[in-house]
């Protein structure tokens, strides 16, 4: 258990529709990163909070948002859902904003879009 | 752009072979190469590996970094069926903060 926990474990939704998932970082850690994880893809990196900043941005697409909120959890916003944004969402947190630190992954959100 | 590249994309071994996951990477300011192992949901850290710490080692898993030839490999001795897992290396250059992932190696070993 790496000490990060997400929810939902799974999501099933509709093309169209908005989801949002949830992670809390392990206990002490400042920086939030959200991947996404698709069989033909790999796991991408789609953002990084830092202490309720956004930090730094890969290939998230316009229709996806996210935010950290004071007591650290972040929520990742997905909306006007379509099938390829079927996939696995991971969050991973690490101590500091710093690259010197590992990240450690929560356990997912599956999210189907039929 | 940042690129990391692994092979064998999979590999079926015997119960006590030894086996040699390979790495190769190319990022812009290399500051640390980490290895994952994903069975069958999160990716759990093993190792990472810095230019001050370029080999890692925990019981039967060992890690080598090489900056001359922008590769990391994988060691797993004694292998267990408990070790079937994808294997991901990631690296991280200077500035950046996000993990940038190889495709990872599928490991399957049989008893």
């Amino acid at each position: 258990d790496s000490g990060v926990t997400q929810t939902p474990k799974h999501l099933i939704t509709a093309t169209g529709q908005r989801v949002t998932l949830r992670c809390s970082p392990r206990s002490g850690d400042l920086s939030v990163y959200w991947y996404q994880q698709s069989l033909d893809q790999g796991l991408q990196f789609l953002i990084q909070y830092y202490n309720g900043e956004e930090r730094a941005k890969g290939n998230i697409l316009e229709r996806f948002s996210a935010q950290q909120f004071p007591d650290l959890h972040s929520e990742l916003n997905l909306s006007s859902l379509e099938l390829g944004d079927s996939a696995l969402y991971f969050c991973a947190s690490s101590g500091a904003s710093g690259p010197s630190y590992e990240q450690y992954f929560g356990p997912g959100t599956r999210l189907t879009v039929t | 752009e940042d690129k990391v590249v692994q092979s064998p994309l999979s590999l079926v071994v015997h119960e006590g072979d030894t086996v040699t996951l390979n790495c190769s990477y190319e990022v812009t300011n290399f500051r640390s190469l980490l290895w994952y192992k994903q069975e069958k949901k999160a990716p759990t850290f093993l190792f990472m590996l810095t230019s001050s710490g370029i080999e890692k080692k925990s019981g039967r898993l060992s890690s080598i970094l090489d900056k001359k030839e922008l590769s990391s490999i994988l060691n797993i001795t004694a292998t267990q069926t408990g070790d079937s897992a994808i294997y991901l290396c990631a690296v991280r250059d200077q500035g950046a903060q996000k993990l940038v992932f190889g495709q990872g190696t599928r490991l399957t070993i049989n008893p």
